[in-house]
């Protein structure tokens, strides 16, 4: 079946610009990550949903960042006033449930702040 | 604190070597989950196996096996007779059930390259 979509796969903005990056989960899979890859950060946690719970928000490193999923499927990061110290890849991941099912990512959005 | 720590930076093998990626983790859980995960050139994560607290039978699929020992908090990953195309960057990771989450924290990867 199909795996775990993002778009755009790359995405350039400059500074001080709003951007929204988009995941579609595994179809049935009711949990929803959002990670981040940089390289000096290397792999971390920013977000989590679960069905209709109220989400997880405690990876999130400020309140430029935000994410909504929208009937317990697609989900959508937005970072407001980009700086470029955003630059990294974000990473969205879905499995069956938390925390015992395995995760599986998506090909990830490549965000460059210039 | 929870950690996960993957103290080989960089391995460089010929191929048909076997190779070893350690995986050492920190956790206050008594129900934790282990993973292995692969990132490829092309970039994408992909799943190699997960592992419960309460399981520490070792685990072979074709080349890959797990050695699991909670005595010493390792979890490593052995590739026997390595290809090319195991070249890619490994990650260990931990859950823990008491962040309700199932959040992965990430060790900070090993580069393995297998020449030919």
């Amino acid at each position: 079946g199909a795996g775990v979509s993002q778009s755009p796969s790359n995405k350039v903005t400059e500074k001080g610009k709003d951007v929204e990056l988009r995941c579609d989960p595994i179809s049935g899979h009711t949990a929803l990550y959002w990670y981040r890859q940089s390289l000096g950060q290397g792999l971390e946690f920013l977000i989590y949903f679960q069905g209709n719970s109220a989400p997880d928000k405690s990876g999130l490193p400020s309140d430029r960042f935000s994410a909504e999923r929208t009937g317990g499927s697609v989900s959508t990061l937005t970072i407001q006033r980009t700086q470029q110290e955003d630059s990294a890849v974000y990473l969205c991941a879905s499995s069956l449930q938390s925390p015992s099912y395995e995760q599986y990512f998506g090909p990830g959005t490549r965000l460059t702040v210039t | 604190a929870q950690k996960v720590t993957q103290a080989q930076t960089e391995i460089s093998v010929v191929e048909k070597e076997d190779v070893t990626l350690d995986c050492v983790y920190e956790t206050r859980d008594t129900t934790y989950y282990l993973f292995w995960y692969k990132q490829p050139p092309s970039g994408e994560l992909v799943f190699l196996i997960r592992r419960n607290s309460f399981d520490e039978q070792n685990e072979i699929s074709g080349r890959y096996s797990w050695n699991f020992q909670k005595s010493t908090s390792s979890f490593n990953f052995t590739i026997t007779a390595s290809q090319v195309v195991d070249s890619a960057v490994y990650f260990c990771a931990l859950s823990e059930v008491s962040s309700n989450t199932g959040k992965l924290i990430f060790g900070q990867g090993t580069t393995l390259q297998v020449k030919p």
